[in-house]
């Protein structure tokens, strides 16, 4: 069983529709939580970073976290095209190094 | 852009030829990684390095080595590359400190091996 679990997708949502990502973890030491959002043949980028249990709203984009269910989402409001990404889901404990969920694919079609 | 660049960019090799990857960066930042990404796995750790000439396994280490001789440089090799090493390679940095969560990547490294 992987460490991080994200749903591949791909998910198809008309432009203005409110997106939900999530990744479910079982490791109980992971306490921060990053999303990434990654364009075709592109490296990811950073979008969101949260500490510990909790939500984090930036712009369209709100990150939550529940760390007694070992659940993260990654919610989008009034889609866009250009949000048309792979979003990856990342975590860590103590250590540096990341670990990543599989990705998911978004298409939002206008 | 995060100041990462990594060359080639592209490269078609051999079964069983030497590659090497490099990535440098411009932000002088102490830690470095290598990671791979591969359909169905995500971004999977290679090695990272945590200074000039120290580096460390990750989780998919076998049939890689690194180094790091200099800040800006951190250099991912194939010894004998092989079919299962097929992959976008992604090289990302990150800043020392314990407010160095943010881990930042390149553009990528696609290899094929033939």
């Amino acid at each position: 069983q992987k460490e991080v679990e994200q749903d591949p997708g791909p998910l198809s949502v008309p432009e203005g529709a409110i997106v939900s990502l999530n990744c479910t973890y079982s490791n109980s030491a992971f306490q921060y939580f990053m999303w990434y959002r990654q364009y075709s043949r592109k490296g990811p980028e950073l979008l969101m970073y949260t500490y510990s249990s909790g939500n984090k709203e930036d712009g369209r984009f709100t990150a939550q976290v529940d760390k007694s269910s070992k659940y993260i989402s990654l919610f989008i409001r009034d889609s866009q095209p250009s949000d048309s990404a792979t979003y990856l889901c990342a975590m860590r404990g103590s250590a540096r190094q990341l670990t990543f969920g599989s990705g998911t694919q978004l298409t939002v079609l206008p | 852009d995060a100041g990462i660049t990594q060359s080639p960019r592209h490269k078609v090799t051999e079964t069983g030829t030497p590659v090497t990857l490099r990535c440098h960066q411009t932000e002088n930042h102490r830690y470095m990684y290598w990671y791979r990404q591969d359909p169905g796995h995500g971004l999977r750790l290679i090695h990272y390095s945590y200074g000039v000439k120290d580096t460390d396994k990750g989780e998919v280490s076998d049939g890689y080595s690194v180094s790091r001789s200099k800040t800006e440089d951190f250099l991912l090799t194939l010894e004998s590359a092989t079919s299962s090493q097929t992959s976008v390679y992604f090289c990302a940095i990150s800043e020392s400190g314990t407010t160095g969560n943010t881990i930042y990547f390149g553009e990528g490294s696609w290899l094929t091996v033939v």
